[in-house]
């Protein structure tokens, strides 16, 4: 079975500074990984994925993830956060047939 | 191309109530899929399509039906609406079911049952 922990609900940086929004996985088999960005009142937009290639992947709008096996973590970085990026982050693993989600991590940047 | 499109954008019913929400995808994409999001919660998967004419259930189906009659669409019916179905709906679809493959979110339906 699949499950997926976002630890943070709420993240607030400074404009320009670092983002880190952490997703811990467990899964019963090689994973294949998302994160999914909703601006307010939007759909969702794939950011990046990992399906067993390399483990730092490149996403849109300067994010990236790395895949941690030993550490059972997917976290998403950014190294200098825009307005722009204000929105809520999904963390998703995939099954069979079906997207299991993360809670999501609401991200709020400070001018 | 406007990949997957849901109608109506907002909803407004009164308990017991039925309707039906329309997602239609111009991608050719064989799954498809119905989510809600709920406050806290992500988004659950309600029912999904593995091709046309054929439909499962997902994590919560109670209380929804679906139907599955022209591969592009995908169709999500209340019966009889309830205010714990009052939730954003998302529609999805994709090219396989398999772990690899990416979902193609639609805008989402807001409703709000009274």
């Amino acid at each position: 079975a699949q499950s997926v922990t976002q630890l943070d609900s709420h993240v607030s940086v400074s404009e320009g500074t670092p983002v880190l929004l952490r997703c811990n996985y467990s899964s019963s088999y090689s994973p294949s990984l998302f994160w999914y960005v909703q601006h307010p009142n939007k759909g969702l937009q794939l950011l990046l994925k990992y399906t067993s290639a390399a483990t730092l992947v490149k996403g849109i709008n300067g994010f990236e993830a790395e895949f941690k096996k030993s550490e059972t973590s997917f976290h998403l970085t950014k190294p200098s956060a825009h307005m722009s990026d204000a929105a809520e982050y999904f963390c998703v693993v995939s099954g069979t047939y079906k997207y299991i989600f993360g809670t999501g991590t609401r991200l709020k940047v400070l001018a | 191309n406007a990949g997957v499109t849901q109608t109506p954008k907002f909803r407004v019913l009164k308990t017991g109530q039925s309707m039906t929400l329309l997602c239609a995808q111009d991608m050719n994409h064989e799954y498809m899929y119905w989510y809600r999001q709920d406050p806290g919660m992500g988004l659950r998967l309600i029912h999904y399509s593995v091709g046309e004419g054929t439909t499962a259930k997902g994590e919560v189906p109670d209380g929804y039906n679906v139907s599955r009659l022209k591969k592009q669409n995908f169709l999500l019916g209340l019966e009889s609406a309830a205010p714990s179905q009052t939730s954003v709906y998302f529609c999805a679809s994709s090219t396989g079911s398999g772990v690899t493959d990416t979902q193609y979110f639609g805008p989402g339906t807001r409703l709000t049952v009274l």
